[in-house]
């Protein structure tokens, strides 16, 4: 099932600087993204969605950026910090199609160096 | 600030034993979830449960799982009789379940690590 794909296992980024995550989707009927970050031995933390009705969604450092046309979706973490250090996942979920299951994507882990 | 809680932490279990996941969801949630993630592997769905029944299921929740809500706090998952493939970290999320058709937000337990040997 590779509905929602993150193709970055991993990113690195100093800290202070931007860190640009990636998710790509190829199901035409999601229609609410989400973002969850996770650290070893805990369950995901939510952090962020946006609908697909919206472009763009921003809460403090977080912003999301939604293009349906590509069918693509981006985390930006602006300035990174040593505790953004973390597994982050996308996930997207379809009511009409799957009621309230999330898809989720594979995952990227997120080095921020100090 | 409200979480979902979830226990054991581990449990390990011989295969064939039954198992008892629980999970305590968000008090004023009404949509429940069961989700796994076997090692190296995507978190995956298995179950949702809303006003006192399955709402839906994946092709991995056969007839050897089962979720119940005992009381008006706990959630539990049940796996009958164990597989080793079994073994994975089940989380278990909540959600408002404010009416079909509204995108929800799911919060997440911190999970049970099941091994079975």
């Amino acid at each position: 099932d590779q509905q929602v794909k993150q193709n970055s296992p991993s990113l690195s980024v100093q800290e202070g600087r931007i860190s640009i995550l990636n998710c790509d989707y190829t199901n035409s009927m999601f229609d609410y993204f989400l973002w969850y970050k996770k650290y070893p031995a805990e369950g995901p933390t939510f952090l962020i969605s946006i609908s697909s009705i919206k472009d763009k969604n921003e809460d403090g450092r977080f912003t999301v950026f939604l293009n349906k046309s590509a069918k693509h979706l981006s985390l930006h973490i602006v300035p990174s910090q040593p505790g953004d250090s973390a597994v982050y996942f996308c996930a997207a979920s379809s009511y009409m199609e799957y009621g309230n299951k999330l898809v989720f994507g594979a995952g990227t882990i997120l080095r921020v160096k100090s | 600030e409200p979480e979902v809680t979830q226990t054991p932490s581990h449990q390990v279990t011989q295969m064939g034993q039954e198992v008892i996941l629980r999970c305590v969801p968000i008090s004023n949630h009404l949509y429940f979830y069961w989700y796994r993630q076997i090692l190296g592997q995507k978190v995956e769905f298995l179950v949702s449960f809303y006003n006192n029944e399955i709402s839906e299921k994946s092709e991995i929740f056969d007839d050897q799982f089962s979720v119940e809500r005992p009381d008006g706090s706990n959630f539990t998952l049940k796996i009958r009789s164990t597989k080793l493939e079994d073994s994975a970290m089940y989380f278990c999320a909540s959600s408002e379940g404010a009416g079909t058709g509204i995108p929800e937000t799911q919060y997440f337990g911190p999970g049970t690590r099941l091994l079975v040997l």
